[in-house]
């Protein structure tokens, strides 16, 4: 079974300083990978999602992630952390063929000071 | 195109009760899934649903159901709450016409079980 670990419950930057949330998974192939967004009372959104091919993905505003198979990691970076990137980062693995279900890590909660 | 949208947002009920949830996936999807969130047990998959069939589920007791209509509208179900069913549930729609799919997930409905 898939499982995803994100080891940072708590992350705090100063607005305009670089992030890097990071993200393992243990899946015996490679996986899906997902960053989602969660802002407070609010669903999640999906910020990028790595598939194949390039393993420096980029997604919506701003992030990028890098798939590492070597180290089974998918670290989410920003050069630049805003003050409304306030929230809940989630990361989640999905199984390769049949059905894809997703399954979460804990999150992480980044706390942008200005 | 809108997105998915749950019903009701927010829900009170007491222990021993019953509550259905909706959920109005994106036009044009025909999976649909259901997740509960708190903040114990972190994001769990409940159940999704494809073409009016129960696709997979998640580990849950049975008090938990859902269905899905033809027009691909789902709801669940659960019986005889529980204090520990407080949670944001979150449904999620994807298009599943591949194997490179990307769950969209509604707002959620906050329940609190008094």
């Amino acid at each position: 079974a898939q499982s995803v670990t994100q080891p940072d419950i708590h992350i705090t930057v100063s607005e305009g300083a670089s992030l890097e949330l990071r993200c393992n998974y243990s899946y015996g192939a490679t996986p899906y990978l997902f960053w989602y967004v969660q802002s407070p009372g609010q669903g999640l959104q999906l910020l990028l999602k790595y598939f194949s091919g390039d393993t420096l993905v980029q997604g919506i505003k701003g992030f990028e992630a890098e798939f590492k198979r070597s180290q089974s990691s998918f670290n989410l970076r920003k050069p630049s952390v805003h003050w409304s990137d306030a929230a809940e980062y989630f990361c989640a693995v999905g199984a390769r063929g049949g059905s894809y279900i997703p399954t979460f890590g804990r999150g992480t909660s980044l706390i942008v000071h200005p | 195109k809108a997105g998915v949208t749950q019903t009701p947002r927010y829900l009170i009920k007491t222990r021993g009760q019953q509550v259905t949830l909706s959920c109005s996936p994106i036009s044009g999807h025909r999976s649909v899934s259901w997740y509960q969130q708190t903040p114990g047990q972190g994001l769990q998959f409940l159940f999704e649903y494809f073409s009016e069939t129960q696709r997979n589920k998640g580990n849950f007791p049975g008090r938990f159901s859902g269905r899905q209509f033809s027009n691909s509208r789902s709801e669940m179900n659960v019986s005889t709450l529980e204090l520990g069913d407080s949670a944001l549930y979150l449904c999620a729609s994807s298009s599943d016409t591949g194997r490179q799919e990307t769950q969209y997930f509604g707002p959620g409905t906050r329940l609190l079980v008094l």
